[in-house]
């Protein structure tokens, strides 16, 4: 069976650019999480997406945003890029969604604001 | 691969030793923790996970323990083994409707041969 795939693996955005990530959930899984880890900040919570539906989001700005489509494959979106928006993004899905349903991650997409 | 944390604390065990990593947690409320393993290109790996209405599980070769009046975790790993080098975080959660986990910082696990 097919694990978590996020595109692309690297980017590398000039600041003030916008970006979109990618994500394909394993097949039937309803929920994506999303994560931006740091070596300051570690692994932060960004948002949650089951059934099309923003259910969570984290303490991010709103040039952070996503989205999730009919085939549960979702993507996320950083406008106004800054330098601190450099970072390992990291989706996560799950069958339902629910606090005790295990997460299976994606290897991240590594970008990088010059 | 990317470097998951450049100042994460370290514990050197010798293989075969046991490990024991800690997590202090941060919300009282949470009810559901999991630790995860991630080795250097991957994703974190979920290892064994634990409800705030127990002290200890076990899986297979680890253990984890609960102390919820200190808020805190530990992850034991019987005989450790090279391919256990890793960083190693805890989670909490508090949704049970949601997989919104707050992350611990980590601990880089490394196996002397």
């Amino acid at each position: 069976k097919a694990g978590v795939t996020q595109t692309p693996r690297y980017l590398i955005k000039t600041r003030g650019q916008q970006v979109t990530l990618s994500c394909s959930p394993i097949s039937g899984h309803r929920s994506v999480s999303w994560y931006q880890q740091t070596p300051g900040q570690g692994l932060q919570f960004l948002f949650e997406y089951f059934s099309e539906t923003q259910r969570n989001k984290g303490n991010f700005p709103g040039r952070f945003s996503g989205r999730q489509f009919s085939n549960s494959r979702s993507e996320m979106n950083v406008s106004t890029l800054e330098l601190g928006d450099s970072a390992l993004y990291l989706c996560a899905s799950s069958l339902a969604g629910t606090q005790n349903t295990e997460a299976f991650f994606g290897q991240g997409t590594r970008l990088t604001v010059v | 691969g990317e470097s998951v944390g450049l100042h994460l604390p370290t514990l050197s065990v010798q293989e075969g030793d046991n490990s024991i990593i800690n997590c202090a947690y941060s919300n009282s409320a949470s009810d559901y923790f999991i630790w995860y393993k991630q080795e250097s290109g991957k994703g974190p790996q979920f290892i064994i996970d634990i409800r705030s209405n127990m002290d200890k599980r076990q899986g297979q070769r680890v253990t984890v323990l609960l102390n919820k009046t200190v808020k805190h975790l530990s992850l034991q790993i019987a005989a450790t083994q090279p391919g256990d080098s890793a960083v190693y975080f805890c989670a909490e959660n508090w949704d049970n409707y949601g997989q919104n986990f707050v992350f611990g910082p980590g601990t880089r696990l490394s196996v002397l041969p």
